[in-house]
Formats: C-alpha cells, sequence, structure tokens
C-alpha cells in the first residue's frame, strides 16, 4: 500500500463547477495535511495546509480531514480554467522529522 | 527577491560526469531539504537539513552528498552521474517545527546524456 494515494486522473469539469480531489494515508498517526498545486514546468504551490478534522476554508478552495478514515480532500468551486494544473497531497507522517511524502499528484483540467 | 533560488536552472551533463546544484533561502527557515521529481512526476525526499545538521538521508545511492555550509544554505553534490539521474531536483525550506508547511524552489532540470 502507498503511503498517500491519489487518483491520478485526469479530472476534468467544466468552468465553474466544483472539483472534487481526493487523498488517502496509511499512516494513522499522520498529524499535517497540504495541498499543493503544481503547473507543468514549475515548482509545488502551497495552496492549503489542515491540521485538524473538518474542513478549513480559503478562497474558492477548501481542505477536508477525516483522520478517522485516513482521508482528505480538495474543493475547488468555481473552477476556471487557470486551476488546470496536478494537485499534490502531502502528509507529514509520525516520525518527528518533518518528512514530507507526496501522493503522486491528480491532473485537474478545467474545460471552457 | 526569491524566496528560495536554486542554481542552475538547467543542467545538461555527460554520463560520469560530478555537478552540483546550489539552493539558498532569505526566509530565515531552520530546515532545508532536497527532493527529486522524477518523469512520472512523483516528488520524493533525499536529505533534509535542520541548522547545518543532517535530519533526513533516505535511501539514495551514496553518489549524491549534501551540503550546509550555513543555515540559509545547502547543496547538493552528485558524483558519477548515471541516466537514472535525470529529474527535476527540487528544494525547500521549512521553519524549525516539523509540522509546519514546505516551500519549494523553482527546481533543477537535471538531463544526462
Amino acid at each position: 500500500q502507498k503511503e498517500v494515494e491519489q487518483n491520478s486522473g485526469p479530472l476534468s469539469v467544466p468552468e465553474g463547477a466544483i472539483a472534487s480531489l481526493n487523498c488517502t494515508y496509511s499512516d494513522r498517526v499522520s498529524q499535517s495535511f497540504f495541498w499543493y498545486r503544481q503547473y507543468s514546468g514549475k515548482s509545488p504551490e502551497l495552496i492549503m495546509s489542515i491540521y485538524s478534522n473538518g474542513d478549513k476554508e480559503d478562497g474558492r478552495f477548501t481542505a477536508q480531514l477525516n483522520k478517522a478514515s485516513q482521508y482528505v480532500s480538495l474543493l475547488i468551486r468555481d473552477s476556471q480554467p487557470s486551476d488546470s494544473a496536478t494537485y499534490l497531497c502531502a502528509v507529514i507522517g509520525s516520525s518527528n522529522t518533518g518528512k514530507l511524502i507526496f501522493g503522486q499528484g491528480t491532473t485537474l483540467q478545467v474545460k471552457p | 527577491d526569491t524566496a528560495v533560488s536554486q542554481t542552475p536552472k538547467y543542467l545538461v551533463t555527460q554520463m560520469g560526469n560530478d555537478k552540483s546544484i546550489k539552493c539558498e533561502q532569505n526566509l530565515g527557515h531552520d530546515t532545508m531539504y532536497w527532493y527529486k521529481q522524477d518523469s512520472k512526476k512523483f516528488l520524493k525526499i533525499m536529505f533534509s537539513y535542520n541548522n547545518k545538521e543532517l535530519i533526513i538521508n533516505e535511501t539514495v545511492p551514496n553518489r549524491f552528498s549534501p551540503k550546509s555550509p550555513d543555515k540559509a544554505h545547502l547543496n547538493l553534490h552528485i558524483n558519477s552521474l548515471e541516466l537514472g539521474d535525470s529529474a527535476v531536483y527540487f528544494c525547500a525550506t521549512s521553519s524549525g517545527q516539523t509540522t509546519q508547511p514546505q516551500h519549494f524552489g523553482d527546481g533543477t532540470r537535471l538531463s544526462i546524456l
């Protein structure tokens, strides 16, 4: 089992729709969860961090965390073509080294 | 003023050569990391340093040697380059607390001929 799993996609949504990206992780005692956005040929850019169960909203982005189910998701409301990118889920596991473990990323395509 | 800067951005070299990649940060962060992103875009940690001390040393060939001359710099030296070393190498930084997010540099695209 991979430590952090994402569906590689591509996930295709029409402009203005809600895009839902999902991620599961295997280390039950993980405490820190992040979503990064990576445009083709660019570096990963942090868009959300979440540490507690529940929802965290920032503009059009909402991160959701369910530690019991070991599941973290990212919702993008009113999706825009500029949101088309690869979204990387990342988890800091149980070690106290800050080791960040990435999923393989989900490619999102927002069609105008 | 770039927060995490890497040099060079592109590196094309022959198999067997030795090369270095440099990273500098002006965020005042205590911890710096090296990641490798392969052709399938999978991003994997290689090393981390906290205040010049090696913290994470993943299963990486010993041809790869990180060096941190001070808190703001972390370099990666690669000996005897192989075809499989072709990838994008990212430097990242975070504040001292191990739960904090990491901020990435622009990457160095290494191509081995």
